[in-house]
Order: C-alpha cells, then structure tokens, then sequence
C-alpha cells in the first residue's frame, strides 16, 4: 500500500534514448511534482500538477514532458537523453498547495 | 542569493545526545512554509516537520522539533535523543507565499549518529 510509487527504480540508458519514468500516488491528492536530485544531492523542482493541469515548469528543456492521465497518475517522458540527465528523479504528491508533500522511492537515471 | 542556507555540510553526534541542524532562508513574503525532510541512505525522502510563518508555536513531531525564530529567518532542526537510524541526509525546504506548492530546497546535512 505504497503511497507514492515510481517505476522503475533504476534506469540505465544510452545517450540519444528517449524513456519514461511513471509516477502513481493513491493519497487522493489533487497535486503531483517530478524533482531532480543531482549529483550533488541538490534537489530542484522540474513540474507540478494540480488536477491533471500544469502549474509549474521550472525552465527544464522541453526534452522533458510530463503527462498526468488522471489526477493519480504523473508521468515523466525524456527525449533525447544527454549524460547531464543523470540523475535520481522523485516523484511527489500533495493534498492542496501549501501543503506537505510526500516522496516516491526515487528512479536513478543512468545515461551512458 | 541563496534561498535557504545550510552552513553544516556535516555533523556528527553520539547516540542519545541532542543535535541542532542549521537552517536560515531568505524572502520578503510574510507568509511561507519551512519544512524539514530526511534522506536515509536508501535515498527516499521523508517528511518531518512543518512550519508556517504564522505559527506561534515551535513545530514539535515526536523527537524532532523546529526552532523557528522568525527575526533572525532561522528554522533550526532539533533532534533529541539521536538514535543511530537517524543517520541520514537532512534537507530544510521553504515554501514562499501562500498559494503555491514550490518548494525550495537547501544543500542538506549529512548527520552521522555514532555509538
């Protein structure tokens, strides 16, 4: 009864490859985000959803897309990968703005 | 300028003691969230603590507690009692305004909990 999951877990890939990484909460949140963990263990915000709609797009090349089928549901679709994608990209889900926000397990994206 | 500062890139404490984790942040808006996370070694993020800008009262959850002194834009993360699973990465994280769900996160705090 995971609250946020994300698939996979681990993604190892070659340059130039496009994938998905899928994001599922079953908390009834009306908003989900997708955050990039560098290297560096810096996180940043990449989108937000708030049911199914777009709400923020921090300036992330539009390599990057999110797509949100339902409001459960918040996945990240990556063209043309560049070995600077690599990354652990989280998943997270809200109730409302403000609020608390509750983490995936994490995907670590490998770009060879 | 950085929004939220983190000067301890580690710590150290023995099991038992008390830690205080540093964090100052920097905004104008009168009203925002400071929130506290932790990042075991298996690398998922845990939600702590909460507290708005408007609180009177020092967030406490359990062990953890915020020490928020509004002046000085400090939200200090207190833990009592280390145990040695509270090793792990800790991330301050503001959230300016009111109607928004950007959170901005600091550089964290490796603490390392030894025996």
């Amino acid at each position: 009864d995971t609250a946020v999951s994300q698939t996979p877990k681990y993604l190892v890939t070659q340059m130039g490859n496009d994938k998905s990484i899928k994001c599922e909460q079953n908390l009834g949140h009306d908003t989900m985000y997708w955050y990039k963990q560098d290297s560096k263990k810096f996180l940043k915000i990449m989108f937000s959803y708030n049911n199914k709609e777009l709400i923020i797009n921090e300036t992330v090349p539009n390599r990057f897309s999110p797509k949100s089928p339902d409001k459960a549901h918040l996945n990240l679709h990556i063209n043309s990968l560049e070995l600077g994608d690599s990354a652990v990209y989280f998943c997270a889900s809200s109730q409302d703005y403000g609020d608390e926000q509750f983490f995936g397990p994490g995907t670590r994206l490998t770009v060879l | 300028a950085q929004k939220i500062t983190q000067t301890q890139p580690g710590m150290f404490v023995q099991e038992k003691e008390a830690v205080t984790l540093d964090c100052t942040y920097d905004t104008s808006d009168q009203s925002y969230g400071l929130f506290w996370y932790k990042q075991p070694s298996s690398g998922e993020m845990i939600f702590l603590i909460y507290q708005g800008s408007y609180d009177e009262q020092n967030a406490t959850e359990g062990r953890y507690s915020l020490n928020f002194q509004k002046a000085r834009k400090s939200a200090n993360l207190v833990i009592s009692a280390s145990q040695l699973g509270d090793s792990a990465m800790y991330f301050c994280a503001m959230r300016e305004g009111y109607n928004t769900d950007k959170l901005i996160f600091g550089t964290g705090t490796r603490l390392q909990v030894f025996p």
